[in-house]
């Protein structure tokens, strides 16, 4: 079945750090790929999205391309600040409107 | 404001014990799904449902029984708790090719 990889957290960075989050899936057809946060204490919010190969989602400075020929939907932000302290998940969906999640990335920011 | 809710927030129960946690959304959102939240294994699917009247299980369903007579709500009941139900619960909803929306969860502790 379908399947979504993480890299294992968690990960801690200083203020102002370059951030990358590993994603791999494995699915049979064409998903859509999606990044959800959460913040503490809240459910998960929809941070970007792409739904086919070669798009690029971005959204609060945060970007991931959906790589086809490597499976890949790596995330990442140029500089990250304490506020983007969160968990991250990668995700796919398709067909039947199933969401598959990655196991989550914390991310602890230091000022 | 609109979007996904979810009651109770927090809930402790008795092993064996039956109960109902709700889940509502006011944006005319055609599938409507639950899942639970484990530690180290990312969020799970329950139960799903693709409209009124149509419910189909998911990854993890056994101990659980739901139901949608409404496009609005989608209950989640579990018949008789046991401990290895202690978890975090999410309701989340969508369109097709939309992005989901997801409550603020529901933490339920079974002893």
């Amino acid at each position: 079945g379908d399947s979504v990889t993480q890299m294992e957290g968690p990960v801690t960075l200083s203020e102002e750090a370059f951030l990358t989050i590993n994603c791999t899936y494995t699915a049979t057809g064409y998903p859509s790929l999606f990044w959800y946060v959460q913040y503490p204490g809240e459910g998960l919010q929809l941070l970007l999205k792409a739904t086919k190969a070669d798009d690029k989602g971005s959204n609060k400075g945060f970007e991931a391309t959906y790589r086809k020929e490597t499976t890949s939907f790596h995330l990442e932000k140029g500089s990250v600040q304490v506020s983007d302290s969160a968990v991250y998940f990668c995700a796919l969906v398709q067909g039947a409107q199933k969401l598959v999640f990655g196991q989550g990335t914390r991310l602890t920011i230091n000022p | 404001n609109a979007g996904v809710t979810q009651t109770p927030k927090f809930q402790v129960l008795k092993t064996g014990q039956s109960m109902t946690l709700q889940c509502a959304q006011d944006m005319n959102h055609e599938y409507m799904s639950w899942y639970r939240q484990d530690p180290g294994m990312g969020l799970r699917l329950i139960h799903y449902s693709v409209g009124a009247g149509i419910t189909d299980q998911g990854e993890v369903p056994n101990g659980y029984n739901v139901s949608r007579s409404t496009t609005e709500d989608f209950p989640l009941r579990l018949l008789s708790a046991a401990p290895s139900q202690t978890s975090v619960y999410f309701c989340a909803s969508n369109n097709r090719g939309g992005g989901y929306t997801f409550g603020s969860g529901t933490r339920l502790t079974v002893v």
